[in-house]
């Protein structure tokens, strides 16, 4: 069974830091994974997608990358700023592709202080 | 156009009462997904439609039965809830790249 899990539960940075969030999965064998950011209250934004068969992926401010042997995904964050202040979601979804699940992490809640 | 329009946003609902969510999307998307999510929580996946078919249900209660009339439209009837399946429900679409677009959900509240 696929776990996915991201540390720290919640993290509170500066105005202006570059910072890093984690993510790890049990079962490498996954379609692809994807970057979501969610508000309170609110639905899911994805925010990147990287293949199985990528190593990284870029939208403005925003990089991800996958190292699917060793089970891991980092979100690089620049120059943070508040209005980054959300919840980060990690998913791996399964080797079927379309009909398979996301399976989550429990998310990294983050606050940039201005 | 990259939206799924859930409707109601917000829904409160006696244990007694017969209600459905809606979802709908024009992405040309074959893949129809819902998820609740509890406060704090991440989704947990409910069902998978995969051409207009049921193709994933995740053990959930008869209380809840999905419905995709066609491939735009993803509807979630609710009958004799209880009030833990108070929720966040999301509804996402996938194309062939398999991303994954939520939208904005429906907060149920069961009394």
């Amino acid at each position: 069974k696929q776990e996915v899990t991201q540390i720290p539960a919640a993290l509170s940075v500066p105005e202006g830091e570059n910072l890093v969030l984690n993510c790890s999965f049990t079962d490498s064998a996954i379609y692809n994974l994807q970057w979501f950011r969610q508000d309170p209250g609110k639905g899911l934004t994805s925010l990147l997608l990287i293949q199985s068969s990528q190593r990284e992926q870029t939208s403005g401010r925003l990089n991800a990358s996958l190292d699917k042997s060793s089970g891991r995904s980092t979100l690089y964050i620049a120059a943070s700023q508040p209005g980054d202040s959300a919840t980060y979601l990690c998913a791996v979804r399964g080797p079927t592709g379309a009909n398979s699940k996301l399976t989550f992490g429990k998310g990294i809640t983050l606050s940039v202080r201005p | 156009d990259t939206e799924v329009t859930q409707t109601p946003k917000h829904l409160v609902m006696g244990m007694t009462n017969k209600k459905s969510l809606k979802c709908e999307q024009h992405m040309g998307h074959r893949a129809m997904y819902w998820y609740k999510q509890k406060a704090k929580k991440p989704p947990e996946l409910m069902f998978v439609y995969s051409y207009e078919k049921l193709s994933i249900n995740e053990s959930v209660p008869s209380r809840f039965s999905p419905e995709c009339p066609n491939s735009s439209l993803l509807n979630l009837h609710l009958h004799a809830l209880q009030p833990e399946d108070s929720a966040l429900y999301l509804c996402a679409s996938g194309g062939g790249s398999t991303e994954a677009f939520f939208g904005q959900g429906t907060r149920l509240t069961v009394v």
